[in-house]
């Protein structure tokens, strides 16, 4: 079945110490995302890319990094400069397609990743 | 700006009755896409529902409908014949012609109560 896998579901970083958080897609899907989900708030824009070596900044790209090397995968690094990073990590992807049918296409998303601070 | 509102930070409805949560957008893009999602507490975000701008009649996928009012830009869901499991928060966002980026509103947690 196609979909998303993040990996892993629930991960600890000791302080200081930057962490990998990966997910991988095989819907063919152009367009992946990373989103930070807060208890009780709702998702926040960290990084997406619309296609292969290139990604973009969302709202609150600082203290995290990213890749895509591949179209299958987009890992997320949290990195030691952020300094509040226990919260949900949501994985997606879309089909990106230029002009008139970009506005329909849904976001399919992974299981997401806890993450917390030892 | 584009913009997602969510007035109803939570709700409680009484199983089998019929729940309409509310979401209000901004943008300044004739060409969009309205979606809500359902969340959870295991946290995955399921896909429910789509609106498109240019579309003439609203939305329905089962017991899920979208009253949408484009000169209100208002894009309710309906919930008919509430079960239990709909207990989660649900969230309303769009996606304009414009980019990749989808933006999200707050959410709104729903509770059935039995």
């Amino acid at each position: 079945d196609g979909g998303i896998t993040q990996s892993p579901k629930y991960l600890f970083r000791k302080e200081g110490q930057n962490v990998t958080l990966s997910c991988e897609q095989n819907l063919n899907h152009d367009a992946m995302y990373w989103y930070r989900q807060d208890p009780g708030q709702g998702l926040r824009l960290i990084y997406y890319s619309q296609i292969v070596n290139d990604f973009q900044k969302g709202d609150i790209a600082e203290g995290y990094s990213v890749s895509r090397e591949k179209k299958e995968s987009f890992p997320l690094t949290v990195t030691s400069a952020q300094k509040n990073p226990t919260a949900f990590y949501l994985c997606a992807s879309s089909i990106s397609e230029q002009g008139y049918y970009r506005g329909n296409q849904p976001q399919h998303f992974g299981d997401g990743t806890r993450l917390s601070i030892l | 700006a584009q913009k997602i509102t969510q007035t109803q930070p939570g709700m409680f409805v009484q199983e089998k009755e019929a729940v309409t949560l509310d979401c209000t957008y901004d943008t300044s893009d004739p060409s969009y896409g309205l979606f809500w999602y359902k969340q959870p507490s295991s946290g995955e975000m399921i896909f429910l529902i789509y609106q498109g701008s240019y579309d003439q009649q609203n939305a329905t996928e089962g017991r899920y409908s979208l009253n949408f009012q484009k000169a209100r830009k208002s894009a309710n869901l309906v919930i008919s014949a509430s079960q239990l499991g709909d207990s989660a928060m649900y969230f309303c966002a769009m996606r304009t012609n414009r980019d990749d980026k989808i933006i999200f509103g707050k959410g709104t947690r729903l509770h059935i109560l039995p």
